[in-house]
């Protein structure tokens, strides 16, 4: 089944404490992308990644990191988080065609 | 770049009724695809569309690339097709990243 991960789902953290979402897909594709989606303000995007080893930002990029070192796998990495941080965050995976989404992190700083 | 518009922002309807949701796009796309975010966050793909009909079960898309819009039918609404709905486009410079409209929200009530 054609399927995006992410982890953890729910997460509530302290402000400046260092966490990482993964997130993983099994359709070997080569395009990526982490969003945030924030009430009256839609899906942004923050970063994206056409292959391994090649990342890009997107609209929203600053305070946040990704990697690409493998094809299935991308993940945001948040170094020092910040309460304006605190949004539903979603992975998303592009083949030829359509784009899966994963089911989502929601993330609260406080 | 594109822009993405999406009618009527919000609907509110009886269980039972049929719906039409609406997409406009200001130029050529090589990709459009609905979504249902429900209720709990999850973005759910509904069609990968970018041009002609398709029909999967109660719901169905059109997109008329020449004329750039697309619609989205739900027949017999249910309760559990509550949520917003996403048009996404993808095409002329922004050829790598999916354009959002604002969403449609819609209300099924019982």
């Amino acid at each position: 089944e054609a399927q995006v991960t992410q982890n953890p789902r729910y997460l509530i953290t302290v402000t400046g404490k260092k966490l990482t979402v993964t997130c993983s897909q099994n359709m070997n594709h080569e395009y990526m992308s982490w969003y945030r989606q924030d009430p009256g303000l839609g899906l942004r995007q923050i970063y994206y990644s056409m292959n391994v080893e090649v990342t890009d930002k997107g609209d929203v990029p600053e305070g946040y990191k990704v990697s690409r070192k493998e094809k299935r796998n991308f993940p945001l990495i948040l170094e020092s988080p910040s309460p304006n941080q605190t949004s539903l965050y979603f992975c998303a995976s592009r083949g030829p065609g359509e784009q899966y989404f994963g089911p989502g992190t929601r993330l609260t700083v406080t | 770049g594109i822009q993405v518009e999406q009618s009527p922002p919000d609907l509110i309807l009886q269980e039972g009724a049929n719906s039409t949701l609406r997409c406009n796009f200001s130029d050529s796309v090589n990709n459009l695809q609905w979504f249902h975010q429900n209720p709990w966050g999850q973005l759910i793909n509904l069609f990968y569309i970018p041009s002609g009909t398709k029909q999967n079960g109660r719901l169905s898309a059109t997109t008329v690339a020449t004329e750039r819009y697309s619609l989205l039918y739900i027949s017999s609404s249910q309760t559990t097709d509550s949520g917003v709905y996403f048009c996404a486009v993808m095409g002329g410079v922004s050829n790598y990243q999916l354009i959002w409209g604002a969403g449609t929200k819609l209300i099924i009530k019982p």
